[in-house]
């Protein structure tokens, strides 16, 4: 069975910049979340979808982040314009049900550097 | 509010025992996850606990105490590859789950 896949793996970006992150979840699976991580901090959720609707996504800064899941499988999360603070790794993960008590899958995660 | 604590860092020798531990203040529970971290890798999942007790499974156990708010992963016979952060997570409800900063465990020969 395929993994969660993510790309691009890393990235560097000056401020101001845009970028955009992509996600295709484990086949079947109805959730899937983008978290970012900064260094020696826990994942912090910013949206999750099931299938092509939104669940939560009170932590994503509206202001600069959007997502989408168009056909409720594949999903692209982007920044415009980045700030220094958004340097992190962004992990997209996908559960089969829609309950946090499913088991999440990970994917390898998209390192950001801004600069 | 909503707190997960797990002590930062810890440090163990290979084929020895380590306990990591975990206290939760949430305002539910729906269940508790942990997780394994290598560095620079996405976490992969260990263990889930709904119910007090102690579960196995091979070199890994993990124990939960509702009523104290409080779990605990237990690693014997630590392996060099065994270094890794083990992240904690607690459901509140069916639609959120809140996770800990992590423990970096770091096995010496």
């Amino acid at each position: 069975e395929a993994g969660v896949a993510q790309s691009p793996r890393y990235k560097i970006i000056e401020k101001r910049q845009s970028v955009a992150f992509w996600c295709n979840p484990i086949s079947g699976h109805a959730t899937l979340y983008w978290y970012q991580q900064i260094l020696g901090q826990g994942p912090k959720l910013l949206i999750q979808f099931q299938n092509n609707g939104v669940v939560d996504d009170s932590q994503l800064p509206k202001d600069r982040f959007s997502a989408e899941r168009l056909k409720g499988v594949d999903s692209t999360l982007k920044i415009q314009p980045a700030k220094l603070e958004d340097s992190a790794v962004y992990l997209c993960a996908s559960s089969l049900g829609s309950g946090h008590t499913d088991t999440q899958y990970f994917g390898p995660g998209t390192r950001l550097t801004v600069l | 509010g909503q707190n997960i604590d797990q002590p930062t860092e810890m440090t163990a020798t290979e084929g020895a025992i380590v306990q990591i531990n975990c206290t939760y203040q949430t305002s539910g529970f729906n269940g508790l996850f942990w997780y394994q971290q290598h560095a620079g890798e996405a976490p992969t999942f260990l263990s889930y606990n709904v119910l007090d007790g102690l579960e196995e499974k091979g070199r890994f156990s993990s124990f939960l105490s509702r009523s104290k708010g409080y779990s605990y992963l237990l690693l014997k016979e630590l392996q060099m590859k065994d270094s890794a952060s083990y992240l904690c997570a607690v459901s509140p409800s069916n639609y959120q789950l809140i996770w800990g900063a992590g423990t970096k465990l770091i096995i010496k020969p």
